[in-house]
């Protein structure tokens, strides 16, 4: 069974703070793996696809990496802007038409 | 570009009551797909349309829970009767041609007590 796991469950930074959140999955054959974004009372966000192991993307102070049992996402220098929920998804390549098995997400919450 | 719309955004009723949610996809998007949100969970897909077709409902509780999607554009996710355990977030999202680029909608909050 695809299984999607993220740590910490929670990570309190101050601001300038760099560090780094986990989401190992299991799925059989990947045919993406997905970071979102989500405030409070708000729909997720979308942020980054990765494809294949070694890839990575960026975008402003955040970087994502993936390898073929985990991927992380960097937080370099956050600002109290960057505080919220970030989840991560997987889309296993035995799947035909876009179905996301989603972790339970890492609260962050960045101090000044 | 309009995003996903939902309404209503909160929702109060007794366990045993019965409750509709909407969804506006993104205009032009063929996929509709509505999650679930467990309070401390991730999103749980329940049901996913391609047009008006549905392409998969295998974890939607069927004996409360349907949907349907009216000439491929908006749809409705209902409870009857609802239980204490559906109280949650639900979420709509809709995707065009890649279903690697979900949008999501701000979600209806239903509180059941």
């Amino acid at each position: 069974e695809d299984q999607v796991t993220q740590s910490p469950e929670a990570l309190r930074l101050q601001e300038g703070e760099s560090s780094s959140l986990n989401c190992s999955y299991t799925v059989s054959g990947l045919r993406g793996l997905f970071w979102y974004r989500q405030d409070p009372g708000k729909g997720p966000e979308f942020l980054f696809t990765l494809y294949s192991a070694g890839e990575e993307k960026e975008k402003e102070r955040l970087k994502a990496t993936l390898t073929k049992k985990e991927s992380f996402l960097h937080i370099t220098a956050p600002k109290p802007e960057d505080s919220a929920t970030y989840l991560c998804a997987v889309r296993a390549a035995t799947d035909s038409w876009g179905k996301f098995q989603f972790g339970a997400g890492t609260q962050v919450v960045v101090t000044p | 570009e309009a995003g996903v719309a939902q309404s209503p955004r909160y929702k109060i009723i007794e366990k045993r009551q019965s409750v509709a949610f909407w969804c506006n996809p993104i205009s032009g998007h063929a996929t509709l797909y509505w999650y679930q949100q467990i309070l401390g969970q991730g999103p749980k897909l329940l049901i996913q349309f391609q047009n008006n077709g549905v392409v998969d409902d295998s974890q939607l509780p069927k004996d409360r829970f349907s949907a349907e999607r009216l000439k491929g554009v908006d749809s409705t996710l209902k409870i009857q009767p609802a239980k204490l355990e559906d109280s949650a977030v639900y979420l709509c999202a809709s995707s065009s041609d890649d279903p690697n680029e979900q949008f999501f909608g701000p979600g209806t909050r239903l509180t059941v007590l």
